[in-house]
C-alpha cells in the first residue's frame, strides 16, 4: 500500500527558531498534500493544503508567514514553522489522497515541542 | 456544507464486549466515509471506507454500513480486543485530491 513517511518523528527547539518538517510520498506520486495539526486528546485540525508547483493553500485562521510550506516536488512537501512559540508545540501530522482514491494515506507524525 | 458527527468518548469496554460508535454526516452529492484509527502516539490508519450507498466496509473484525437513508456509517464490532484500544475517526471525502472532514474521534478503551 501507499506509504508516507515524515520526518523527524520528534523535535525540541528554543522559543524564536524556526523548524523543517518533511513529508515524502515513499512509492506513490502526490501533487497534493494535507497538513494537520492534533492537540491532546483532540481530532485533526487542517492548517492548509500543499499544492505541488504553485502556492499552499491555507485554512482559515493559520498564518501563512508562520507555517511556511513549499512542495518542491511530488512527493515532497515541507512545513517550516518561523520563529517558534512554545504554544507551536503540537503533534503535526501530513497526508496524501491516493491516486484515484478518496482516502488519505497519512504520515506517522511528528511532536514538536518548544521550550 | 459537509461535516461529519460522531459520537462523544471516551468509551470504555471490557474485552469481548460488543462495540457501535455511531456517525452521522451531512454532505453534498455522494461522498466516500471512511473509519481511521490512531494508536497512542502514532499517525492515521485507514480502518474501513465505503464509497456508495449500502456498501459495507469491513476490516479487522470491525465493519460499517453506509446508509444513505439515515446518512449514517456507524463503527461496529462484535467482540473487542485490548488491542483495538485506540482513538477512532469517522470522515468524508470524494476523489481528486478534495479535502477530508474528520469528526471529533471518538476515544476506546478496551479493559482486560
Amino acid at each position: 500500500g501507499a506509504v508516507v513517511s515524515q520526518h523527524p518523528s520528534w523535535v525540541i527547539c528554543k522559543s524564536g527558531t524556526s523548524v523543517k518538517i518533511e513529508c515524502r510520498s515513499l512509492d506513490f506520486q502526490a501533487t497534493t498534500m494535507f497538513w494537520y495539526r492534533q492537540f491532546p486528546k483532540q481530532s485533526l485540525m487542517l492548517m492548509a493544503t500543499s499544492n505541488e508547483g504553485s502556492k499552499a493553500t491555507y485554512e482559515q485562521g493559520v498564518e501563512k508567514d508562520k507555517f511556511l510550506i513549499n512542495h518542491a516536488s511530488l512527493t515532497l512537501s515541507t512545513l517550516t514553522v518561523t520563529s517558534a512559540h512554545p504554544e507551536d508545540s503540537s503533534f503535526y501530522i501530513c497526508s496524501a489522497p491516493g491516486q484515484g482514491k478518496e482516502e488519505q494515506y497519512f504520515g506517522p507524525g511528528t511532536r514538536l515541542t518548544v521550550t | 456544507g459537509n461535516s461529519v458527527t460522531q459520537m462523544e468518548g471516551p468509551v470504555t469496554l471490557s474485552e469481548e464486549a460488543f462495540l457501535t460508535i455511531n456517525c452521522t454526516y451531512t454532505a453534498t452529492g455522494y461522498p466516500s466515509l471512511f473509519w481511521y484509527v490512531q494508536y497512542p502516539g502514532e499517525g492515521l490508519q485507514l480502518l474501513l471506507k465505503a464509497t456508495k450507498a449500502d456498501d459495507k466496509g469491513s476490516n479487522k473484525g470491525f465493519e460499517a454500513t453506509y446508509r444513505k437513508e439515515t446518512t449514517s456509517f456507524h463503527l461496529e464490532k462484535g467482540s473487542v480486543q485490548v488491542s483495538d484500544s485506540a482513538v477512532y475517526f469517522c470522515a468524508l471525502s470524494r476523489t481528486g485530491g478534495f479535502k477530508t472532514i474528520f469528526g471529533a474521534g471518538t476515544r476506546l478503551f478496551v479493559k482486560a
